[in-house]
């Protein structure tokens, strides 16, 4: 059974530095997607970032980046020069191809200014 | 573009009522999906529609969870009858046919918040 797990239920960072969350998932599979969304206050849950695990290389969305380690089924995600406006619920998420996501439990992030 | 809406935002009902929440996902969107989360607790799927066929309904706890999607537009989800254990936040997504790439992304509403009292 596919199970992701994020092992900080909050966290806070400064503005302008440097966070890193942390996720870990269990797959059978070779081919499958992960992904990070954000859920800001209130409001609706969007794409920050994905990896395709064929990909040896990690995906980078200009402040966004992850730490992807296929081996050890670790996919971290790294937040450079935080806002306030990246204050939110962050859920790790796994997807084999074309099917239901899986997600952490999620990660609140508070940035402080 | 408009994005997955779902309604109500908010629903207050007393256990054993009935309630049904819809969602109307991205337009040309065939894949449909019910997630819920319970407090505290991950986000759970719960079922996949492509256009009116359930293509998955492994997620559903039980028979009290109805879903719909007449003419594979939008989608209705009904709780009847509604338990204190159901309370939660039932999420929608909807992403495109799989035939247009491998990454099926899914695109969420804003969900609708359940409290059973």
């Amino acid at each position: 059974a596919q199970t992701v797990t994020q092992s900080q239920p909050e966290m806070s960072v400064q503005e302008a530095e440097t966070v890193t969350l942390s996720c870990t998932y269990d797959t059978s599979e070779n081919n499958y997607y992960l992904f990070w969304y954000k859920q800001p206050p209130s409001r609706q849950m969007i794409l920050v970032i994905r990896q395709e695990a064929y990909k040896q290389q990690n995906a980078t969305e200009n402040r966004f980046s992850v730490n992807f380690q296929k081996a050890a089924k670790s996919f971290s995600l790294k937040i450079s020069d935080s806002q306030l406006g990246d204050t939110a619920m962050y859920f790790c998420a796994l997807q084999e191809y074309g099917n239901k996501l899986v997600f952490g439990a999620g990660t609140i992030l508070r940035v402080k200014s | 573009e408009a994005g997955v809406t779902q309604f109500p935002s908010h629903s207050v009902i007393e256990k054993g009522q009935t309630v049904t929440l819809r969602c109307d996902p991205i337009s040309g969107h065939d894949n449909l999906y019910w997630y819920r989360r319970v407090m505290g607790k991950e986000i759970k799927f719960l079922l996949h529609f492509v256009k009116e066929s359930k293509q998955d309904e492994s997620g559903m706890p039980n028979n009290r969870f109805l879903a719909e999607r007449t003419g594979g537009t939008y989608s209705t989800l009904k709780v009847q009858p509604a338990e204190l254990e159901d309370s939660g936040v039932y999420f929608c997504a909807s992403s495109q046919d799989l035939a247009g790439g491998p990454v099926n992304e899914q695109f969420f509403g804003p969900g609708t918040r359940l409290t059973v009292l």
